[in-house]
């Protein structure tokens, strides 16, 4: 099993659809949680970090369950703009509290 | 205010070659990582590099190995290279080690191996 799974879509919706993705990871002691997004043949970017109480920038809201081991990205109003890939990470304590990726979910958001 | 810039861009090896891919980090950024992501996976942590140190390293195999200069630049080598290795290599700076400090990629060197 992967330490960080994502659904690997694509996910296509319409333009203003709202579109969320989920993230499992397997390890209990991770401690921070990251969304970003990766353009085509791109560096990843930082899209939002995810806080225990869910955190909200315009029309993207995360979500973290420490429970049961979960991050969301929530996606308002999807515009053509959003069409990217969108990479969950989350620290992993034996490679001294470093980053661990996803396979990232493609997002398509069409017109 | 620079970001994290690396080079070259894209290169091609043959299996066996060696290779040296470098990495200058963002200014105030004191820690490099190396990730390696290859065609519809996400970045794999290969290392990373704080004040010229290793600290931290992935599940990656001897032959990658790195450096960190004095001003906080970096380099990647990978040493007999075979033809998995071929991928994105990413480099991404941050002011700090710590996993909850937000990495600054850049754009990438492409390897492709034949």
């Amino acid at each position: 099993r992967k330490e960080v799974e994502q659904d690997p879509g694509p996910f296509n919706v319409p333009e203003g659809a709202t579109v969320a993705f989920n993230c499992t990871y397997s390890n209990s002691a991770s401690q921070s949680f990251f969304w970003y997004r990766q353009d085509c043949r791109k560096e990843p970017k930082l899209l939002m970090s995810v806080y225990s109480s869910g955190n909200e920038d315009g029309r993207f809201t995360a979500q973290l369950n420490r429970a049961s081991q979960y991050i969301s990205l929530l996606i308002r109003d999807s515009k053509l703009s959003d069409s990217a890939t969108y990479l969950c990470a989350v620290t992993r304590m034996e490679y001294g509290n470093k980053l661990v990726f996803g396979a990232g979910t493609i997002l398509r958001v069409k017109s | 205010e620079t970001g994290v810039t690396q080079s070259p861009t894209h290169l091609i090896k043959t299996r066996g070659q060696q290779v040296t891919l470098r990495c200058s980090s963002q200014s105030g950024h004191n820690t490099v990582s190396w990730y390696q992501q290859a065609l519809g996976q996400g970045p794999q942590f290969i290392f990373q590099y704080y004040r010229e140190e290793e600290n931290g390293r992935g599940n990656f195999p001897p032959r990658f190995s790195g450096l960190q200069f004095p001003n906080y630049s970096s380099e990647l080598n990978v040493n007999a290279l075979e033809l998995d290795d071929s991928a994105l290599y990413l480099c991404a700076s941050s002011e700090g080690s710590s996993g909850a400090n937000v990495l600054t990629f850049g754009a990438g060197s492409r390897l492709t191996v034949l």
